[in-house]
């Protein structure tokens, strides 16, 4: 089955800088990469997602690329603001299954 | 939101006793999904369903069974609870693309 994996597991930026989290992923047929993102007590919500025929997604200060080849993928939050701060999860499906397969999070603090 | 809730938000079980965990959906979408969240492990999939009477087994689904008689309903089962089940359950519904989750439930084990 589908295993993904996720860096790093805490990351902590000074507000304004930028933070990068990365995916990589095992099955090939896999060609749907969300991203979710979870406030404190609060269930996780889709902040962007990004299907295997694209190679970069943007939305705002939100960007998500995906390299094939090397089965990884990454979330890049530019311009952070403490409202960023939460756990962050990538996930991978395929279309012949929809199995919807996490990572094991990302906790991101936004230093003021 | 999307019409997925979850019940009961918050259950206290003893340990060798079943508990039935239910979720429902007005949005009739195909795929349900139960996930467990644990500190360190992020969301590990325990069962998900395909359709009416069409589920499968996730990577972590000792322990639990789930049935689904109708699309709305999606029911996870622990046979007989033990204090390693203790956790935050998560429902989720799909239909082509964006998973949708429900509000949670914080099962204890004692």
């Amino acid at each position: 089955g589908e295993n993904v994996e996720q860096h790093p597991s805490t990351l902590s930026v000074q507000e304004g800088d930028s933070a990068v989290i990365k995916c990589t992923y095992s099955d090939s047929a896999s060609n749907y990469f969300p991203w979710y993102k979870q406030e404190l007590g609060k269930r996780p919500q889709l902040i962007i997602d990004i299907r295997s025929n694209v190679g970069e997604k943007k939305d705002q200060r939100i960007a998500v690329t995906l390299n094939k080849t090397a089965k990884h993928f990454s979330l890049h939050i530019t311009e952070t603001q403490p409202e960023d701060s939460a756990v962050y999860f990538c996930a991978a499906s395929a279309s012949n299954d929809y199995k919807l397969s996490f990572g094991a999070g990302t906790t991101v603090t936004v230093r003021a | 939101d999307a019409g997925i809730t979850q019940s009961p938000r918050h259950k206290v079980t003893e340990t060798g006793t079943p508990v039935t965990l239910r979720c429902h959906q007005t949005e009739n979408h195909r795929y349900m999904y139960w996930y467990r969240q644990d500190p360190g492990h992020g969301l590990r999939l325990i069962h998900y369903s395909y359709g009416v009477k069409d589920t499968d087994k996730g990577e972590v689904s000792d322990g639990y069974s789930v049935s689904r008689s109708k699309t709305e309903d999606f029911l996870l089962t622990l046979e007989s609870a033990t204090s390693s089940q203790t956790s935050v359950y998560f429902c989720a519904i799909r239909g082509n693309t964006e998973a949708f989750f429900g509000q949670g439930t914080r099962l204890t084990v004692v």
